[in-house]
């Protein structure tokens, strides 16, 4: 059981927008930043979204996040093939005293 | 550049341990955590626990509590994971990823290990 709650998948056609939602508590989401990973088969998790919203250099301005009170969401728009992958949340739990993760969204592109 | 290396493949019988190394490189290695994270086999990312490579501090996820520990040997700016009383349910890839800060999160992971407890 994940500290964080994400849906276990979602899905979408080229072009399309696709949201993917991160739920917690104020431990973690209200009150740290949020990150957001994007993990594809075999290889290890890669930094989509950082504190928030910022996009590290290489990362298409088509991925963008947000956050709202206790919940983080990462937007995908203009949806391409090569997006089908994994796509985590993650921020410090201020009442574990380390990172926590969300379970996971699987994105296929239908 | 900023890289993490980490040590082969493994395969352990159930109860015994294994430790795993992530070999630092292109950065100052005391300045930033190193953390671990771990993926069983079609799973999520589950997070194992944190270290301060300057003070040797660590944090630890209540689920590894007792069985992991990570220590770092700086003169070599090599972090280490080992995990013991191995069961079945720990065979997975073991990452080890550097800590930037509380905004930029994980940002260098390594290449992952795999370990097979059978």
């Amino acid at each position: 059981q994940s500290v964080l709650t994400q849906p276990p998948s979602a899905s979408g056609t080229p072009g399309q927008r696709v949201t993917i939602s991160c739920s917690g508590s104020s431990s973690n989401i209200g009150s740290n930043s949020v990150n957001w990973y994007q993990q594809f088969p075999g290889t290890a998790p890669k930094v989509l979204i950082y504190n928030y919203s910022q996009r590290p250099s290489g990362v298409p301005d088509r991925f963008s996040g947000s956050k709202s009170g206790t919940s983080a969401s990462l937007a995908i728009s203009g949806l391409q093939s090569e997006d089908e992958a994994g796509y985590y949340c993650a921020t410090w739990d201020d009442s574990l005293n380390h990172w926590v993760f969300g379970g996971g969204t699987k994105l296929t592109v239908l | 550049q900023v890289q993490l290396v980490q040590s082969g493949a493994e395969v352990k019988k159930p109860g015994a341990s294994v430790k795993v190394s992530c070999k630092t490189s292109g950065y100052t290695f005391t300045i930033y955590d190193i953390n671990w994270v771990r993926q069983a086999p079609g799973q999520g990312l589950e997070y194992m626990g944190w270290m301060n490579p300057k003070t040797g501090v660590t944090g630890y996820a209540q689920k590894f509590q007792g069985r992991v520990t990570m220590t770092r040997d700086t003169s070599t700016t090599t972090a280490y994971m080992e995990l013991r009383s191995l069961k079945s349910e720990d065979t997975g890839v073991y990452y080890c990823a550097r800590g930037y800060d509380y905004y930029h999160g994980m940002d260098v992971w390594g290449q992952g290990t795999t370990v097979i407890v059978s």
